[in-house]
């Protein structure tokens, strides 16, 4: 499989506990976006890169979250003492800049977090 | 703010009956539009998009019309059938080639 994989799928922690999340992109896909979703909602924006430079984090990334992609290829998103208003679904996803015209990005299939 | 409107599910309907998910945007100029599509246990899939105004972007038998009057992207589907329940996303791409999604419709097609 050649798509986009996380790891992950399903994280259990307990409040307070720091958990790591691995996103694997597309090989030859230059950016990295990661979202979360939660329950009846849509995904929304965190973060993302560019090779290996982050360009862009969302307000909804406190300072309990970080994302590394340091060498431009894999990416972790890290959440330090987690709380229970973190359990949601992570998305990862990957695209190609230059993309032409399509901007499209490519999802992996989540990493759901459950935090007790 | 800028934003993206889906209308309420679940959506149920029969086998081969008529189906349109309405979505409307706000945005500063024309962004590029699209529908992805998440099957259960599955990560989200492009369905299509369109990049500019009166484009029609169309996949498997949907298609949605790119609307700048109405500022809207309703997809349509003339004849569903029991594999297309799922939950449908409409997005529209903003600086950065982020994407700005709305909350999901979820489908349900009966046989």
């Amino acid at each position: 499989d050649t798509g986009v994989s996380q790891d992950p799928r399903h994280k259990i922690t307990k409040r307070g506990q720091n958990v790591t999340f691995r996103c694997d992109p597309i090989s030859e896909h230059n950016r990295l976006y990661w979202y979360r979703q939660t329950l009846g909602q849509g995904p929304e924006f965190l973060t993302y890169f560019q090779n290996e430079a982050q360009l862009e984090k969302s307000r909804l990334l406190s300072d309990r979250f970080s994302a590394e992609r340091p060498k431009g290829s894999f990416s972790t998103l890290e959440i330090q003492r987690t709380e229970q208003g973190d359990s949601a679904m992570y998305l990862c996803a990957s695209s190609l800049l230059p993309q032409g015209s399509t901007g499209e990005l490519f999802f992996g299939e989540g990493s759901r977090l459950t935090v007790l | 703010g800028n934003s993206v409107t889906q209308m309420e599910g679940p959506v149920t309907l029969s086998e081969e009956a008529f189906l349109t998910i309405n979505c409307t945007y706000t945005a500063t100029g024309y962004p590029s539009l699209f529908w992805y599509v998440q099957y259960p246990g599955e990560g989200l899939q492009l369905l299509l998009k369109a990049t500019k105004a009166d484009d029609k972007g169309s996949n498997k038998g949907f298609e949605a019309t790119y609307r700048k009057e109405t500022t809207s992207f309703h997809l349509e589907k003339g004849s569903v059938q029991v594999s297309d329940s799922a939950v449908y996303f409409c997005a529209r791409m903003e600086y950065g080639n982020k994407l700005v999604f709305g909350a999901g419709t979820i489908l349900r097609v009966k046989s």
